[in-house]
């Protein structure tokens, strides 16, 4: 079945350092990717996808590139900010499903300090 | 353009009861789908609606039931309520053309005592 593996968190930074999530899915198909973001007390927020090998999604300042040769869909921003605070989720969407389905991993939880 | 709106934001519960939670799509959808989030937890696909019918179902009893109406709103019904069952119940909407955008609302905080 299908499946997504995040890194454990929390992922503690400083403003406006360096950020990498590390993502990597499995499927039996050619899934479209995502990545989620939850503020607290709050739903999903779609933050950017990705539908076929080698996109880059990006949003805000963050990117994400689908790599079909490892299976991976890591997000990366060049400067964090406070405000970027949250949970981050990778998730995907199986087309052999055909129906609009969402396999997700567990979340990264970020804190950002000042 | 109201996005996915859900009812109620939080209610408790008593182990045994049931519970119904509400799910308004985002407009020009036409399907929806529920997911239970636990503390700490990915969110997990309950099961998806589309013309009032349910077209696919995750791993979850027959204690979790649903309903799609005509106006393309849903409602999520929970039986015998278990403890395990506290969770953020999200819905989320789509066109249903896959490839499609999903899109969340905010959930329903169900604690179960």
């Amino acid at each position: 079945g299908n499946s997504v593996t995040q890194m454990e968190g929390p992922v503690t930074l400083s403003e406006e350092a360096f950020l990498t999530i590390n993502c990597t899915y499995t499927a039996t198909g050619y899934p479209s990717l995502f990545w989620y973001v939850q503020y607290p007390g709050e739903g999903l927020q779609l933050l950017l996808k990705a539908t076929k090998a080698d996109d880059k999604g990006s949003n805000k300042g963050f990117e994400a590139t689908y790599r079909k040769e490892t299976t991976s869909f890591h997000l990366e921003k060049g400067s964090v900010q406070v405000s970027d605070s949250a949970v981050y989720f990778c998730a995907l969407s199986d087309p052999n499903s055909g129906y609009s389905t969402l396999t997700f991993g567990k979340g990264t939880m970020l804190l950002v300090s000042p | 353009d109201a996005g996915v709106t859900q009812s109620p934001t939080h209610l408790i519960k008593t182990r045994g009861q049931q519970v119904t939670l509400r799910c308004s799509p985002k407009s020009g959808h036409d399907t929806v789908s529920w997911y239970q989030q636990a503390l700490g937890q990915g969110p997990q696909f309950i099961f998806q609606y589309y013309e009032e019918e349910e077209r696919q179902r995750g791993n979850f009893p027959d204690r979790f039931s649903g309903h799609q109406f005509p106006n393309y709103s849903s409602e999520l019904n929970v039986n015998a309520l278990l403890l395990g069952d506290s969770a953020l119940y999200l819905c989320a909407s789509s066109r249903t053309q896959s490839g499609n955008t999903i899109y969340f609302g905010e959930g329903s905080w169900l604690t179960v005592v």
